[in-house]
């Protein structure tokens, strides 16, 4: 039941892009993007909602296939304070609470 | 900073013992989630409140419970405490569209 992120660990150069991946066994009505920092709390990024919509802001992007049941997260053109641990969060179609499930992150760091 | 507050910082006990985390949300929000990040358990959903009524529970052990208050402000009871509970307790409030903030946590070690 718990989404699958891949990959598990990613290293960057400064400049460089990435792309993170969020699949789930589940209908979906929800997926949400978090970055946490070690020993920080996770820092909300974005939500999609279903309706396969895209969103983002400044070099930070997702989409979300509700048909697929899977979101991707989109860094291009990577800086230092990219690095952290990324998580998707989703809200299955069947639950009406806003309860997420997460991931089990993936780990990225980005090198000067 | 997202708003949301929790205390303690740090909490240190021991086994058996029984301890109390306090949540308050961002003014205006009504949902509280808590969750318990642990090394080899990621991020795991315990329980969630709406505007003081328990609206969805996750993988919570019978030893824990929480509630919350007129205030809007939230406990998490942990009692009987095992080494195993020792990890990072978050709450996170959400506003009426979904997107859930997190407050600082806090971390318990059980001696």
């Amino acid at each position: 039941q718990q989404p699958v992120q891949s990959p598990q660990a990613v290293i960057l150069r400064e400049g460089e892009d990435a792309v993170i991946n969020c699949s789930s066994s589940k209908a979906l009505y929800s997926v949400h993007w978090y970055r946490q920092k070690h020993g920080e709390a996770p820092v909300f990024l974005m939500i999609l909602l279903k309706g396969g919509e895209q969103k983002g802001h400044e070099k930070i992007s997702a989409s979300f296939n509700e048909k697929k049941q899977q979101s991707s997260l989109y860094l291009t053109a990577s800086q230092l304070s990219y690095s952290g641990t990324y998580f998707c969060g989703t809200e299955p179609s069947s639950s009406n609470t806003g309860k997420l499930i997460f991931g089990q992150g993936t780990t990225l760091q980005v090198k000067p | 900073d997202s708003g949301v507050t929790q205390t303690p910082k740090h909490l240190i006990t021991a086994t058996g013992q029984r301890v109390t985390l306090r949540c308050s949300p961002r003014s205006g929000d009504l949902s509280v989630y808590w969750y318990q990040q642990s090394l080899d358990q990621g991020l795991q959903f315990l329980i969630q409140y709406y505007n003081g009524e328990e609206r969805a529970k996750g993988n919570i052990l019978e030893r824990f419970s929480a509630q919350q208050f007129p205030d809007l402000h939230s406990e998490l009871n942990l009692s009987s405490l095992e080494l195993g509970d020792s990890a990072l307790y978050f709450c996170a409030s959400s506003t009426a569209s979904g997107e859930q903030f997190f407050g600082p946590g806090t971390r318990l070690t059980v001696l």
